[in-house]
């Protein structure tokens, strides 16, 4: 089985600043199982990031995704108010399907 | 565009059977799978299992025994059962575009669409 682990737990950072979020995965995963989410409170996730670093449809440039092999990192490049959230890896396997990371909260400082 | 609704009761008692349904608009149900995916309060995402429109399923091994996705392609409709419920099934239910595709040697799982999400309360 394997466990995403997402890191910080809790990125406190201003508007316009970088973001940069990690996801360790306990095994190799392949890069076109990874993707992002971003979770607002009371709403759904939404698709960020597929494949590891292609952007879903009407997600702004400012969102990129890189890696492979077992650290994969979700970067914003500039802040703004809007991206302040909670932020979900997913990877595919055979064995279990869809996993979810436990999520990296990011808050405004 | 394509748009999901979940629906279905907000309460279930502990041992009974949960029930959803997602209905599918602005598109065909076809040619895709389509997931279950539940959050309980305060935590992270658990994906429950999926169906393509042609039936075929695939479920979480730790909730395999309990869950029963269907598909009725004539409503646009998919439904989530899950069976013996308890106060940790308590959570909010959310249904997804799941598209698997191949490209140049690779296949892409993620999760496009999703619907707004319903809350269950297991309680007595």
């Amino acid at each position: 089985e394997i466990v995403l682990t997402q890191s910080p737990g809790t990125l406190s950072l201003s508007p316009g600043e970088r973001a940069t979020l990690s996801c360790r995965a306990s095994q190799s995963v392949s890069s076109s199982y990874l993707a992002w989410y971003q979770q607002k409170p009371g709403q759904a996730p939404r698709l960020l990031i597929y494949g590891a670093s292609s952007r879903a449809t009407g997600i702004p440039d400012r969102f990129s995704g890189s890696g492979s092999g077992t650290d994969f990192t979700l970067t914003i490049s500039r802040l703004e108010p809007e991206d302040f959230a909670v932020y979900y890896c997913q990877q595919y396997g055979s064995s279990r399907g869809y996993t979810f990371g436990q999520g990296t909260k990011l808050e405004i400082k | 565009q394509v748009q999901l609704q979940e629906s279905g009761p907000g309460l279930v008692k502990p041992s009974e059977t949960l029930s959803l349904t997602c209905t599918v608009s602005g598109g065909s149900i076809s040619s895709y799978y389509w997931s279950w995916i539940r959050q309980p309060p305060g935590k992270g995402l658990e994906w429950i299992g999926y169906i393509y429109y042609s039936g075929s399923t695939n479920y979480n091994p730790s909730l395999k025994s309990r869950v029963t996705i269907s598909v009725d392609t004539s409503k646009n409709q998919f439904s989530l059962k899950l069976s013996s419920v308890t106060a940790a099934d308590t959570a909010v239910y959310y249904c997804a575009r799941t598209p698997i595709w191949f490209r140049e040697g690779d296949y892409y799982y993620y999760m496009d669409v999703w619907g707004k999400g319903t809350t269950v309360t297991v309680s007595s």
